[in-house]
């Protein structure tokens, strides 16, 4: 079945830039979504088709995309940032929507 | 604004059927632009696909739940449901209802506030 990884955690210092990755042998062919969860809090997209950002999310949250990974950036990383980020797949093969294990994001 | 709102039973016995029930206001179910689905979450793990249905009545399971589960779109209530079949333990979950986006890699841009399904007897 069609997998997504993600490391576990990302520790980063505020105002510095945070990287999350997300890689999957069938991401060269399908867009990547983002979403953020705060704790007790419904996931919010902050990135969809590699790079695009939904209105309302700060300009700080970026994404890219290079061959099998997708990668999520929040430059001048802030408090209010701390949270799990799940990326997300379509595999058009199968018509399944995939998720990765999430990374969760600590803010020191 | 756009709004989904998941209902229905917090505790259900094993063995027992899983219902719930989304309900979509702000904006019309009858859309070919979108799908609608589910995403459950056990307590303190990630993010699981249940499924997703198209306006044209397509259904799309996750393979390891797919002899157990149904959903259903009512559009003139402006709903769409879950069912889970023989529930156990494994199936207690935060469920989201989700809108999907048909295409452009399926994202999900709106997300009910979840509901805590428990499983017990």
């Amino acid at each position: 079945s069609y997998e997504l990884t993600q490391p576990p955690s990302v520790s980063v210092s505020p105002r510095q830039t945070a990287t999350i990755t997300c890689s999957g042998d069938k991401l060269g062919n399908n867009y990547a979504s983002w979403y953020q969860q705060r704790p007790g809090q419904s996931p919010v997209l902050v990135i969809y088709q590699d790079t695009k950002r939904p209105s309302g999310i700060p300009e700080r949250f970026s994404g890219s995309s290079s061959g099998n990974t997708a990668t999520l950036t929040i430059s001048g990383t802030q408090a209010m940032d701390e949270a799990d980020y799940y990326c997300q797949a379509w595999d058009s093969s199968t018509s399944h929507v995939v998720f990765g294990g999430g990374t969760k994001l600590t803010v020191l | 604004q756009l709004q989904l709102q998941e209902s229905g039973p917090g505790l259900v016995k094993p063995s027992e059927t899983l219902s719930l029930t989304c309900t979509v206001s702000g904006g019309t179910i009858s859309t070919s632009t979108y799908f609608w689905g589910w995403i459950r979450q056990p307590a303190g793990k990630g993010l699981e696909w249940i499924g997703s249905m198209s306006y044209g009545g397509s259904t799309y399971y996750d393979p390891s739940l797919k002899s157990r589960v149904t959903v259903s779109v009512d559009t003139s209530k402006n709903q769409f449901s879950l069912k889970v079949n023989s529930v156990t333990a494994a199936d207690t979950a935060v469920y989201y209802c989700t809108r999907q986006r048909d295409g452009s890699g399926n994202y999900c841009d709106y997300w009910g506030q979840g509901t805590l399904v428990t499983v017990s007897s």
